[in-house]
This record gives C-alpha cells, sequence and structure tokens, in this order.
C-alpha cells in the first residue's frame, strides 16, 4: 500500500463546475500538507500549503485537511478551462531517522474542465 | 526575477553514455532536491542536499549521482547505470531543511535513444 492514494483520474468538469481533488494518505506522522498544479510539460507549481487539521482557502480554492481521517482534499470554485492541469497533493512530517520529513507525493489528478 | 533554472529542457542520451543535468537557483534556499517523475507514478525522490558539501539518497538514487559544491547548483549526474532513464526530471528547492513548500524548476526531459 502506498504512503499517499491519489485518484488519477482523469476528470472532466464543464467550467464553472465546483471540483474536488482528493487524497488519503496512512502515515500520521505527516503534519505539512501541499496541493501542487502542474501544467503539461511544465514544473509543478505550489497551490496552497496547510499545518495540521483545518481549511484554508485562497480565492477559488480552498484545501481542507482532516487529520482523523487521514484525507486532505482541493476544492476549486467557478472552475475554469485554465484550470485544466494535473494537481498533485504533497505532504511531510518529522518520520525519524534519517527521512527527516521529506516530502511524499500523491500519483496525482488530470483534470480538465472544457468550456 | 527569483527562481529556478534547469537546463537543458531537452536531452537525447545514446545508450552507455552518462548525462549531466544542470539546477541553478537564486532564492538563497538551503535545501535543493531533484525528483523523477514518470507517467502514473507522482514524483520520486532522487537525492536531495540540505546544505553544501553534503547531500543523501533519496528512494531511487542508484544509477545517479549528484554534487553540491554551491549554494546555488546541484546538478545531476544519469549514469549508465541507470537502467531506464528516460523519464522527466525536476529540480526543485526549499528556504528550510525540513521539507516544506519546496519549489520547482520547469524540468528537463531526458530520452535513451
Amino acid at each position: 500500500q502506498k504512503e499517499v492514494e491519489q485518484d488519477p483520474g482523469p476528470l472532466s468538469v464543464p467550467e464553472g463546475a465546483i471540483v474536488s481533488l482528493n487524497c488519503t494518505y496512512s502515515n500520521s506522522a505527516f503534519q505539512y500538507f501541499m496541493w501542487y498544479r502542474q501544467y503539461s510539460r511544465k514544473g509543478p507549481e505550489l497551490l496552497m500549503y496547510t499545518y495540521s487539521s483545518g481549511n484554508k482557502e485562497d480565492g477559488r480554492f480552498t484545501a481542507q485537511v482532516d487529520k482523523s481521517s487521514k484525507y486532505i482534499s482541493l476544492f476549486i470554485r467557478d472552475s475554469q478551462p485554465s484550470d485544466s492541469a494535473t494537481y498533485l497533493c504533497a505532504m511531510s512530517g518529522w518520520t525519524g531517522g534519517t527521512s527527516y520529513g521529506k516530502l511524499t507525493f500523491g500519483q496525482g489528478t488530470i483534470l480538465t474542465v472544457h468550456p | 526575477d527569483g527562481g529556478i533554472t534547469q537546463s537543458p529542457k531537452y536531452l537525447f542520451r545514446k545508450e552507455g553514455q552518462n548525462v549531466t543535468l544542470s539546477c541553478e537557483q537564486n532564492l538563497n534556499h538551503d535545501a535543493m532536491y531533484w525528483y523523477r517523475q514518470d507517467p502514473g507514478q507522482g514524483l520520486r525522490l532522487i537525492y536531495y542536499s540540505q546544505i553544501v558539501n553534503d547531500f543523501q539518497k533519496g528512494d531511487i538514487a542508484e544509477g545517479y549521482s549528484v554534487s553540491r559544491e554551491k549554494k546555488e547548483s546541484f546538478p545531476l549526474t544519469v549514469t549508465s547505470a541507470q537502467k531506464n532513464p528516460t523519464a522527466f526530471y525536476l529540480c526543485a528547492s526549499s528556504a528550510d531543511r525540513a521539507y516544506n513548500e519546496q519549489f520547482f524548476g520547469p524540468g528537463t526531459r531526458l530520452t535513451v535513444l
């Protein structure tokens, strides 16, 4: 079983829809949670960064962390064609030894928003 | 402009050759990382460096080597020992040594002919 599981999709929605992207994880040491957006053939871009449980909002994006369920989500409101990309969840925490809280990524979800 | 640059954007290698991928950052970040991205597998950590003249193996270091002689630079060499080197390679950096908020370069696509 992978430490971080993310539904690869693909996910296709109409413009204006609310999109929900999700990741589950198994390592209870994870405390820092990130969402990256990656356009085709480009490097990932950091979208959201949260620490521990709770919600964080930035414009049309809301990141949600539920540590008790080991579940994180990214919501995109009023989705636009420019949101079409691969979305990667990532997380880290003190996992002991020499790992020193390295970043563990999900497989990525491919999202297409069509006009 | 502050950021991370990687070169070249595309690289072709014949089997048996070593190639070096460049990564430079002007963000004054201490930590730098190399990842490999394959379709459907997310990002996998190859090597990371928390400080100049120090680096550690990641999850898939076999067939790769790195150096960290300067804070700004973290080149990755893909050696002939890497059995399946065709992939998209991403360099990242972070301000602190706790692996949080990593910022990525544009990537290098390596193809073995």
